[in-house]
């Protein structure tokens, strides 16, 4: 079951707006909107901050943002802060199980 | 307030049997899915199986069908992952994390359980 593709880094300075891309097949990203990202802190466990695409939960900053199309999902960070240095990961559904994308460390410069 | 706290680190020789566990507290365990997430040391997240509570139906991806068991106990509101024979490259955290049936995002996240297989 292969892994949704992610660029393996994306760094960007302080305030700027980095994406990060997601790609699948039409299986998955291309079949449901059910993507979801998730952000990791070294040692800590992922945390959902985008969900349904482009869904935000509670408490989660509004300078994340998810959109699709067709096949490729996106996470776009706008103002990019310190502490959003993190490993990302894309999850879509898959016919009854999920998967997730290799996952993209963020660096700010 | 929905938790989910896993079990402690373990140490373990291959070929030796482990269990983990996952206990969530706050909610329905019935009305929820319980998923388990290997992270081999450096590497990505990678998708186990699922079990729901309500009927106990467990799902496999491929690559770990066969390889484990996963199972749980909704009177203690507990999900389990074993391994009969462990082999060093079970070596890994094990996340468990939650989702209410219906949603497709997990929200609520163990703390994760070490497993290191070393003779």
């Amino acid at each position: 079951q292969s892994a949704l593709t992610q660029p393996a880094s994306v760094s960007g300075s302080p305030g700027q707006s980095i994406t990060i891309s997601c790609t699948g097949t039409g299986s998955d990203i291309g079949a449901y909107n059910y993507v979801s990202w998730y952000q990791q802190h070294p040692g800590k466990a992922p945390k959902v901050i985008i969900y349904g695409v482009s869904s935000r939960p509670s408490g989660v900053s509004n300078r994340f943002s998810g959109s699709k199309s067709g096949s490729t999902a996106s996470l776009t960070i706008s103002g990019l802060q310190a502490e959003d240095e993190a490993d990302y990961y894309c999850n879509s559904y898959r016919g009854g199980l999920y998967v997730f994308g290799t996952g993209t460390t963020v660096t700010v410069l | 307030e929905v938790q989910v706290v896993q079990s402690g680190a373990e140490v373990k020789n291959p070929g030796e049997f482990l269990k983990i566990s996952c206990q969530g507290s706050g909610y329905n365990f019935a009305d929820y899915w319980v998923g388990w997430v290997r992270q081999m040391p450096g590497k990505g997240l990678e998708w186990m199986g699922l079990f729901y509570g309500a009927n106990s139906e467990t799902r496999y991806s491929p690559s770990f069908q066969g390889q484990v068991t996963i199972s749980g106990d909704k009177s203690i509101n507990t999900a389990y992952l074993q391994w009969s024979s462990l082999e060093a490259s079970d070596t890994a955290m094990y996340y468990c994390a939650t989702t209410r049936d219906g949603n497709t995002h997990w929200d609520n996240w163990g703390q994760g359980t070490l497993v290191t297989v070393s003779p």
